[in-house]
């Protein structure tokens, strides 16, 4: 099993709907973060979370550190928004050279 | 200037050349990475550089040599590949390696084709 699960594997919305995609994690982490890569592009860091919520425009992340739980979501979609959004955990001390990558939820909203 | 660059941005090779890639950062960071990304995957770590000394290497076969110049540099030499090597090569770093409280930022990659 590994040790950070995302879900959905794939969303497709329209736009404007209020997406939300999940992540669990099964070891103890110090920080957590959300990215973004669209179609045959980089990676954008979206946050890097260690408790509670943050808010970034349209975007939210939040995180429960008892529940072993994040969710991202997305106010308002747009079609500029499809892109792979990857959750990737950071383990204490050691550990924390590393990201812990789960495999991606893959989101395409449709105009 | 908060990016990280790369270049090139594609690559093609034959089996039998030498090629590196090539990262920079002006940042300050003290900790560089080398990911490999094979399509519709998450990024599978290669190396990680942390104040210019190899910290981490993944059991990367010796075809791909890291080097880091100086603080501001990583490159990755590449010889002999392998078609399964084809792949889109990201380069990230980081203010520190060892704490955990700061970001990665991530380069546009290279994209790699090895005929």
């Amino acid at each position: 099993k590994n040790e950070v699960e995302q879900s959905p594997q794939n969303l497709t919305a329209q736009e404007g709907e209020f997406i939300t995609i999940n992540c669990s994690y099964s070891v103890g982490i110090s920080a957590l973060h959300w990215l973004q890569q669209h179609p045959g592009g980089g990676i954008v860091s979206l946050f890097m979370l260690s408790s509670g919520k943050k808010k970034h425009g349209r975007l939210i992340a939040t995180i429960n550190i008892q529940e072993k739980h994040s969710s991202l979501h997305i106010t308002a979609s747009h079609p500029r928004d499809s892109a792979v959004y990857t959750c990737a955990v950071r383990k204490p001390h050691q550990g924390a050279q590393k990201l812990v990558f789960g495999q991606g939820t893959r989101l395409t909203i449709n105009p | 200037d908060t990016e990280v660059t790369q270049t090139p941005k594609h690559l093609v090779m034959g089996m039998t050349n030498k090629k590196s890639l090539k990262c920079e950062q002006h940042m300050g960071h003290r900790a560089m990475y080398w990911y490999k990304q094979k399509a519709k995957k998450p990024p599978e770590l290669m190396f990680v550089y942390s104040y210019e000394k190899l910290s981490i290497n993944e059991s990367v076969p010796s075809r791909f040599s890291p080097e880091c110049p100086n603080s501001s540099l990583l490159n990755l030499h590449l010889h002999a590949l392998q078609p399964e090597d084809s792949a889109l090569y990201l380069c990230a770093s980081r203010p520190l390696a060892f704490s955990s409280y700061n970001e990665q930022f991530f380069g546009p990659g290279t994209r790699l084709t090895v005929l």
